[in-house]
């Protein structure tokens, strides 16, 4: 089955930094990598995510860049503010089999004013 | 917010009892996930129900079992529970159409075993 591996396990930057988390899948078959935020006590929420036809793809302050031949995906979030401290999670998916979402471990992401 | 809802929100529970926990699905949405998510880890997913069938189970054991209804809403019944139940189940919601596989989660059940 799939096995996504995120990096770093927790991230601490100043406000006004760019922050980048890394995820690696091992399942050359997926191609929907979503990104996920939760904040303390509450649900995941679809940030972001990326078809396996882009390699690139951006929302405001926040992007994902996807390289297929090594099977890596990047959140890339600048400007970085506090309100952006939550932990992330990174996700990949086959679409064309059951439609299961594996995903990784999450990383903390602290912005220090 | 989205439109993914779940009851109980917080459950205590002994040790060998059962649980139910529902869920009610996006509009539109014919797929039910659900995970277990324990405090620092990211969500394992436990099933999914597709159009009121099982699609697909992940690393859990028979005591987790799962139904879904007609309107699409969902139950995920756990027996004989033990305390590492003790997690956020969470439920998410999909369209399962070709560009419509995003996940919705619900707000989560919070369920301690004591």
């Amino acid at each position: 089955g799939e096995n996504v591996e995120q990096h770093p396990s927790t991230l601490s930057v100043q406000e006004g930094d760019s922050a980048v988390i890394k995820c690696t899948y091992s399942d050359s078959a997926s191609n929907y990598f979503p990104w996920y935020k939760q904040e303390l006590g509450k649900r995941p929420q679809l940030i972001i995510d990326i078809r396996s036809n882009v390699g690139e793809k951006k929302d405001q302050r926040i992007a994902v860049t996807l390289n297929k031949t090594a099977k890596h995906f990047s959140l890339h979030i600048t400007e970085t503010q506090p309100e952006d401290s939550a932990v992330y999670f990174c996700a990949a998916l086959a679409s064309g089999g059951s439609y299961i979402p594996t995903f990784g471990r999450g990383t903390s992401l602290i912005v220090h004013p | 917010e989205t439109g993914v809802t779940q009851s109980p929100t917080h459950l205590i529970k002994t040790r060998g009892q059962q649980v139910t926990l529902r869920c009610s699905s996006q509009s539109g949405h014919n797929t039910v996930s659900w995970y277990q998510q324990a405090l620092g880890q990211g969500p394992q997913f436990i099933f999914q129900y597709y159009r009121e069938e099982e699609n697909g189970r992940g690393n859990f054991p028979p005591r987790f079992s799962g139904l879904q209804f007609p309107n699409y809403s969902s139950e995920l019944n756990v027996n004989a529970l033990e305390l590492d139940d003790s997690a956020l189940y969470l439920c998410a919601s999909s369209g399962r159409r070709e560009a419509s596989y995003e996940q919705y989660f619900g707000p989560g059940t919070r369920l301690t075993v004591t």
